[in-house]
């Protein structure tokens, strides 16, 4: 697989169900973000975890690493319709651009 | 709170004919990307753009494409000849030159290659 790879490919729940997506990645990074796409529209930056952080939180949404495994995962709790989007991880390998390579993304259907 | 902003929102062009996407990056930005999708693919990075330089292409960014950033605001894609593979979902995006870790994307140019 590509750097930054999600599993699964598409994933649909009822509203206030849990979501996980899965990312695995090759190379070593600097750190793994997420970002939502809602369909056809911009990326929003969800969260950010480093190479030397395991876990972090931000609201709803929990993100872990394992750099031995070269996975992350991103666990939305309590799922909303409002949730209903494309989510994508993106590794940043440090170079002179810090460019990002992103996944194939998750398509998340949360049904009300 | 600061955005980055694209226009056209959609360009619709001739196979052939040469465009020109536009960006303002977040005004107190100094590093610059622009980042390509095609319809139900990965996000793919194309340039990125620091000191009026390109800092890192990738294979994608061959000589039909060109950046530049020709006043204090703005920072333009140009396409020389499009090709109908050129067809994609085109984001610019930037970050301060401190932050490494957080880049801005704009909202996207809907590029249509007929």
């Amino acid at each position: 697989s590509q750097q930054g790879e999600e599993d699964p490919q598409a994933l649909s729940i009822q509203e206030g169900e849990n979501a996980t997506m899965n990312c695995s990645y090759k190379t070593s990074i600097n750190n793994l973000q997420w970002y939502r796409q809602n369909s056809g529209r911009g990326l929003v930056h969800l969260i950010l975890i480093r190479s030397n952080e395991r876990e972090k939180h931000s609201g709803r949404l929990r993100v872990t690493l394992d750099t031995s495994k070269k996975s992350s995962s991103l666990l939305i709790t309590a799922s909303r319709a409002a949730d209903t989007a494309s989510y994508f991880c993106a590794t940043d390998r440090y170079n002179a651009g810090n460019m990002l390579t992103f996944g194939g993304g998750t398509r998340l259907m949360v049904k009300p | 709170e600061p955005e980055v902003t694209q226009t056209p929102s959609h360009q619709v062009t001739q196979m052939g004919q040469e465009v020109i996407l536009r960006c303002v990056p977040i005004s107190n930005h100094l590093y610059f990307y622009w980042y390509r999708q095609i319809l139900g693919q990965k996000v793919e990075f194309l340039v990125s753009f620091y000191n009026n330089e390109i800092s890192e292409k990738s294979e994608i960014f061959d000589d039909q494409f060109s950046v530049e950033r020709p006043d204090g605001s703005n920072f333009t894609l140009k396409i020389r000849s499009t090709k109908l593979e050129d067809s994609a979902m085109y984001f610019c995006a930037s970050r301060r030159l401190a932050d490494t870790d957080t880049q801005y994307f704009g909202p996207g140019t809907r590029l249509t290659v007929l």
